[in-house]
């Protein structure tokens, strides 16, 4: 049972570059976030998911798009990434029974660097 | 405006005092609120939560907070802090509409 899991680990882009983040979780969750993870800011929400099929904007989706098409994995992508989006980006999991009382399971992050 | 509130930026404690991180909020509704703690290169990890009940609550690693209505806080606290115990905490408040609002977090250093 690996939990929840993200690759790449670390990547450095140049500005105007694409690029997909994927997340993978093996806890049978319905709800998926991706979350940003700034110095001083604590971490932001950018888009979160329901169930397969469905995505949602989060606090701070601009600059990102996501997709859920199996039920494990949740995918973040950069279509053309600028400085702004350098930052830790986490992936996180939760089950639906009981909703926002639930506990969210984090991945262990992806490091990204945009020059 | 529901926010979840870390005043201290950091803390310092010597090995085997106890500790105190501080957290207060400001939320409309049900207060569900956790705290989770994020070792250095790692994603965060659950430590504990309020959802109802007893204010006091019992979490990971001998952490524990109590859930204060009045002040409008949810303190972290051990007993004996380990070197081990460093690292960043965050609270945070589960709200309806999948929507998390984390506090800035709090560094903990626990010297030897």
């Amino acid at each position: 049972n690996a939990g929840v899991t993200q690759t790449p680990k670390f990547r450095v882009l140049k500005t105007g570059q694409s690029m997909t983040l994927l997340c993978a979780q093996d806890m049978n969750h319905e709800y998926m976030y991706w979350y940003r993870q700034d110095p001083g800011m604590g971490l932001r929400l950018i888009h979160y998911s329901v169930g397969e099929g469905t995505t949602a904007k989060g606090e701070v989706p601009d600059g990102y798009n996501v997709s859920r098409l199996k039920k494990q994995n949740f995918l973040l992508g950069l279509e053309s990434a600028a400085p702004s989006q350098t930052s830790v980006y986490f992936c996180a999991s939760s089950a639906r029974h009981r909703g926002d009382q639930e506990t969210q399971y984090f991945g262990p992050g992806t490091r990204l660097l945009v020059l | 405006a529901q926010s979840v509130a870390q005043p201290e930026d950091q803390v310092n404690v010597a090995e085997g005092n106890p500790l105190t991180v501080k957290c207060t909020y400001s939320v409309s509704g049900n207060p569900y609120l956790f705290w989770y703690v994020q070792y250095p290169n790692r994603g965060l990890q659950f430590l504990l939560k309020y959802i109802t009940g007893d204010n006091l609550v019992k979490g990971s690693y001998g952490f524990e907070a109590e859930f204060n209505k009045s002040q409008t806080s949810f303190h972290l606290k051990k007993p004996s802090a380990l070197v081990s115990d460093s690292a960043l905490y965050f609270c945070a408040y589960h709200t309806g509409g999948f929507k998390t609002i984390f506090g800035a977090g709090t560094r903990l250093f626990v010297k030897a």
